[in-house]
């Protein structure tokens, strides 16, 4: 299986505050995908990447930026993280169809 | 957008048992159905997947039936085990599959011995 991970696992910020949640998977996959977990909304796209240098806005892309820097390595950025931001967030990374995901981060912001 | 629905929202069951979740999307579009499972806890794992061009897969205890014409997919698990107990995700995609999923907000299954 695909190998996805992320760090930090749990992060504590404050409102306005910057966040950066890393990924990285090591399975050569072109395609990598941030989305996050609530309850009663289930899981939603907030941007994902075909490779490299790209970035696109996925279903809820408001208050996050995206970097893919590398194959390996997609971020999520939240330049200024506000409550409504709490959640756990998830990277996953596919190739043809198939997505395979990463741990999670849980985040708080107080 | 896209918009999947799944039900029963949970459900409990006795070990040995079946169980049959519900899944129904909206966009005709959508070609490509995996599912996934996720423990308390734990990262979403894939657990089997379909095209529109099938209308059934196996994959051990796990059936999968599509109907396109009614846009409805079933996930049907036999004899059941209380490690299947999760929460169990439809999702969809479309034709260009690295846009991402939609996905349903999960069935959670209970299996008791």
């Amino acid at each position: 299986e695909a190998a996805v991970t992320q760090s930090p696992r749990n992060k504590v910020a404050v409102t306005g505050g910057k966040v950066t949640l890393s990924c990285n998977q090591t399975n050569n996959h072109n395609n990598m995908y941030w989305y996050r977990q609530d309850t009663g909304h289930g899981l939603r796209l907030i941007h994902y990447s075909y490779g490299a240098g790209s970035t696109e806005k996925g279903d809820i892309p408001d208050g996050y930026k995206a970097s893919r820097p590398s194959q390996e390595n997609f971020s999520l950025i939240l330049e200024l993280a506000t409550p409504s931001q709490t959640s756990v967030y998830f990277c996953a990374s596919g190739g043809r169809d198939t997505q395979y995901f990463g741990p999670g981060t849980r985040l708080l912001v107080l | 957008g896209e918009q999947v629905e799944q039900l029963p929202s949970s459900l409990i069951v006795q070990e040995g048992a079946s169980v049959l979740i519900n899944c129904s999307y909206t966009d005709s579009a959508s070609v490509y159905f995996p599912w996934y499972k996720q423990e308390p806890g734990k990262r979403l794992q894939f657990i089997i997947d379909i095209r529109s061009n099938m209308e059934r897969k196996q994959n051990q205890r796990l059936t999968l039936l599509f109907d396109k014409k009614t846009k409805h997919l079933s996930l049907h698990i036999t004899a059941t085990q209380p490690g299947d107990s999760a929460i169990y995700f439809c999702s969809a995609s479309m034709n260009n599959y690295a846009q991402g999923l939609t996905f349903g907000l999960g069935t959670r299954v209970s299996v008791f011995p």
